[in-house]
Formats: structure tokens, sequence, C-alpha cells
């Protein structure tokens, strides 16, 4: 039983660089979550996914784009990287229900020089 | 709009203590009240939540949290705490109605010295 995972667990980039996180989950959830964690700044939301084909923005989605082609699948792409987006990433997944929670992946950490 | 508050970025505590971890929120209508924990280098790990019913939540590793609804708080806690409880955790927030989407706070890290 998997749960949620996401790849690769590091990554440097060089400023304007593009790279795809990968997120996957297996629990069959409809609900899916980005979010970026940063020091003393708790977790923000930058999108979020109901169901496959349906995304939108969170509280911080300028420079992220995102897909959801399947109901297992929400990739997470950065076009221009930028030194503002270092930061760890995770992603979660749900049922939608308010009272269910989110199962999270062990992050993704990113550096941008 | 729903929102969390950890006023405190880290707490201190010797091994054996009991320990507190204040969380307050704010909410137009009820509320569904989270704990997570973050060991270095992982994911959020689910600890306890609130949905309804008594005002005592207990979870996992032999935490438990207090829901207050007049003081809008959710304070975690644990009779007597250990070294490996040493971690980050967050406070989340959600509404009963609608969709799913957690509002964390900030966290708070938790250090127990031996």
């Amino acid at each position: 039983n998997a749960g949620v995972t996401q790849t690769p667990k590091f990554r440097i980039l060089k400023i304007g660089q593009s790279m795809t996180l990968q997120c996957t989950q297996d629990m069959n959830h409809n609900y899916m979550y980005w979010y970026r964690q940063d020091p003393g700044m708790g977790l923000k939301l930058i999108y979020y996914s109901v169901g496959a084909g349906i995304t939108d923005k969170g509280e911080v989605p300028n420079g992220y784009n995102v897909s959801r082609s399947t109901t297992e699948d929400f990739p997470l792409r950065l076009e221009l990287a930028a030194p503002s987006q270092t930061s760890v990433y995770f992603c979660a997944s749900g049922r939608g229900e308010g009272s269910y929670g989110y199962t999270f992946g062990s992050g993704t950490r990113l550096t941008v020089v | 709009a729903q929102s969390v508050a950890q006023p405190e970025d880290q707490v201190n505590v010797a091994e054996g203590n009991p320990l507190t971890v204040k969380c307050t929120y704010s909410v137009s209508g009820n509320p569904y009240l989270f704990w997570y924990v973050q060991y270095p280098n992982r994911g959020l790990q689910f600890l306890l939540k609130y949905i309804t019913g008594d005002n005592l939540v207990k979870g996992s590793y032999g935490f438990e949290a207090e829901f207050n609804k007049s003081q809008t708080s959710f304070h975690l806690k644990k009779p007597s705490a250990l070294v490996s409880d040493s971690a980050l955790y967050f406070c989340a927030v959600s509404m009963n109605t609608g969709f799913q989407k957690l509002v964390f706070g900030t966290g708070t890290r938790l250090l127990v010295s031996p």
C-alpha cells in the first residue's frame, strides 16, 4: 500500500530551467493537492484538483502549472525556475470530505541556483 | 475565510513532563480540526482529528487534543513527553460544508530534552 508517491526526492535546478514534480496516489482519491513549505511559513496551497480533468489555483499558483489526466497522477510543472521557488513541495490526496483529512507524500526538496 | 494560528514557533519541554502545543482557529461555521506531525525529511503524518462529539480527542502516540468552541482552540497535549516526540507539529482546519480544503498553521517545533 504505497499511498502518495513523489519523485524526485531532491533536485537542484538552474535559474530558467524547467522541471516536473511527479505525484501518484493509489487510494483512488478524487482530490489532490500541491503545497509548498517554507521555513516559518507553514504550508501554502499551490494548486488542487477535485477530479480528473479539473484543476484550480490555490494561494500561490504563480510560476507553476498542473494537469490531471488520470485519477492517480497530479504532476506539478515549473516552467522557468526562479530562486523564489526554492522550497519543499508536498503532494497530498483526500476523499474531499471535510472530515477525512489528507494523506501526504514524503516531499521533494527543490533548490534553484 | 478560515485560518489557523499557532502562536509558538517552538516549545521546549523536558522528557517526562507534560506538553502542550497551542492552536486557535477562525471559521464562519463548524470546523473540522486536525493535527499533523512532521519528522525531519519526511511528509506530514496524521495524528488526530476533531469532527464532532466528545471535546477530548485521542490520537496516535499518546497524544490528545481538546476542542474548546468558546475559545476557538484545539490545543495538542501529551501527559509525558518523549525525546522521540521532537518534531514539527501542524494544526489545520477545514469546513464541514463544501469540498475539503485544509488550511494549515505555520507549525510549532517541539523540542524534548533528555
